[in-house]
């Protein structure tokens, strides 16, 4: 069964600053990966979806890789601004069965 | 393209008192899927559709929780009789009917069971 961590559980940064999530999963026959942003109080809104047979994927100021092999993702996020405060959840689509999600990581950005 | 819409966006019941919510989704996303957040946790799967077939239910309560989705469009989850430890938010999210596509969340349903 399909185990998702999300490291670290919260973090709290100047703004302007480049800053790594971590996603790490446990069983690497994946069909994707995506990354949503959640703000409080409010439903999860899709970032980046990456592909099984992909290695990276950007939007914006925002890129996501994966190394299947390794059972890792990671969400970069250069120049952070305190408008991407939020949680970034982390969701793997496994064969066999549907999304696991992560437990999120709470991000703080400071003006 | 109109996103995936919940309602309500907020209920308060008290405990052994029922609740249904709503979930129309994006149009053409034969898969609807319900989920449970609990405050500080990732979604949990409820229950999976494929048109107005269940795919995968063997996360939900069904001693308490059901769920339909008649004519394969819009859907409706239902908790009957609510317990404290039902307050959560919960999420609908649609798909196209295929394993690596993507999924979008609609705003989703806070309950406070009191």
């Amino acid at each position: 069964k399909q185990e998702v961590t999300q490291i670290p559980a919260a973090l709290s940064v100047p703004e302007g600053e480049n800053l790594v999530l971590n996603c790490s999963f446990t069983d690497s026959a994946i069909y994707n990966l995506q990354w949503f942003r959640q703000d409080p109080g409010k439903g999860l809104t899709s970032l980046l979806l990456i592909q099984s047979s992909q290695r990276e994927q950007t939007s914006g100021r925002l890129n996501a890789s994966l190394d299947k092999s390794s059972g890792r993702s990671t969400l970069y996020i250069a120049a952070s601004q305190p408008g991407d405060s939020a949680t970034y959840l982390c969701a793997v689509k496994t064969y066999g069965q549907n999304f696991v999600f992560g437990p999120g990581t709470r991000l703080s950005v400071l003006p | 393209e109109a996103g995936v819409a919940q309602s309500p966006r907020y209920k308060i019941i008290e405990k052994r008192q029922s609740v249904a919510f709503w979930c129309n989704p994006i149009s053409g996303h034969a898969t609807l899927y319900w989920y449970q957040q609990i405050l500080g946790q990732g979604p949990k799967l409820l229950i999976q559709f494929q048109n107005n077939g269940v795919v995968d239910d063997s996360q939900l309560p069904k001693d308490r929780f059901s769920a339909e989705r008649l004519k394969g469009v819009d859907s409706t989850l239902k908790i009957q009789p609510a317990k404290l430890e039902d307050s959560a938010v919960y999420l609908c999210a649609s798909s196209l009917p295929r394993e690596n596509t993507e999924a979008f969340f609609g705003q989703g349903t806070r309950l406070t069971v009191v």
